[in-house]
């Protein structure tokens, strides 16, 4: 079945400093990617749709300039959680979309681990 | 190679019909299984189930795990046209997660 991968799997900072989590689609081609964000009790919320080649559009209450989005190529988007706070530690995973497939699959990234000290 | 399996992949069922997702996975450092309902935008949280055997109940939704066969049911009871979704089953790993691809289940009035 299809692939997502997410890098790094985990990742520790310092509060202040700028972190980059890429999510690759490896066997199919993603106009589409989404970035969750999993909240104690295990709920995952919608952070942003992310569409290859055009802006991302993002849920409600989500700080843009705060979590930077890329979609640069079909493939792979990028989540940039600048100037991190120790409230912005948390679970993040991706997911694709494979539009190729008749059932328009959503494929999910194994999260990476954040934590900003 | 860490794998979530879920079967079938698309069902429809008429209200009132009972249904049976499963969710197989072969995956190293297992935590717990989540069960997961995915409608418009973030999967809605079901179920996290961690002891085999022990059956979890919300409503006509139930769920259970049976770490020997390395799998878990999902059973919805009769069932109503909002039900209709996609159903994620997803195991949760020392330091990351595992998604199937998910059972899409179409409930026809």
């Amino acid at each position: 079945g299809a692939v997502v991968s997410q890098h790094p799997s985990w990742v520790i900072c310092k509060s202040g400093t700028s972190v980059k989590i890429e999510c690759r689609s490896l066997d199919f081609q993603a106009t589409t990617m989404f970035w969750y964000r999993q909240f104690p009790k295990q709920s995952l919320m919608l952070m942003a749709t992310s569409n290859e080649g055009s802006k991302a559009t993002y849920e409600q209450g989500v700080e843009k300039d705060k979590f930077l989005i890329n979609h640069a190529s079909l493939t792979l988007s990028t989540l940039t959680v600048t100037s991190a706070h120790p409230e912005d530690s948390s679970f993040y995973i991706c997911s694709a979309r494979d539009y190729g497939n008749r059932t328009d699959t959503q494929y999910f990234g194994p999260g990476t681990r954040l934590t900003v000290l | 190679e860490d794998k979530v399996v879920q079967s079938p992949l698309s069902l429809v069922v008429h209200e009132g019909d009972t249904v049976t997702l499963n969710c197989s996975y072969e995956v190293t450092n297992f935590r717990s299984l989540l069960w997961y309902k995915q409608e418009k935008k973030a999967p809605t949280f079901l179920f996290m189930l961690t002891s085999s055997g022990i059956e979890k109940k919300s409503g006509r939704l139930s769920s259970i795990l049976d770490k020997k066969e390395l799998s878990s049911i999902l059973n919805i009871t009769a069932t109503q046209t909002g039900d209709s979704a996609i159903y994620l089953c997803a195991v949760e790993k020392n330091n990351d997660m595992r998604f199937g691809a998910g059972t899409r289940l179409t409930v026809k009035p």
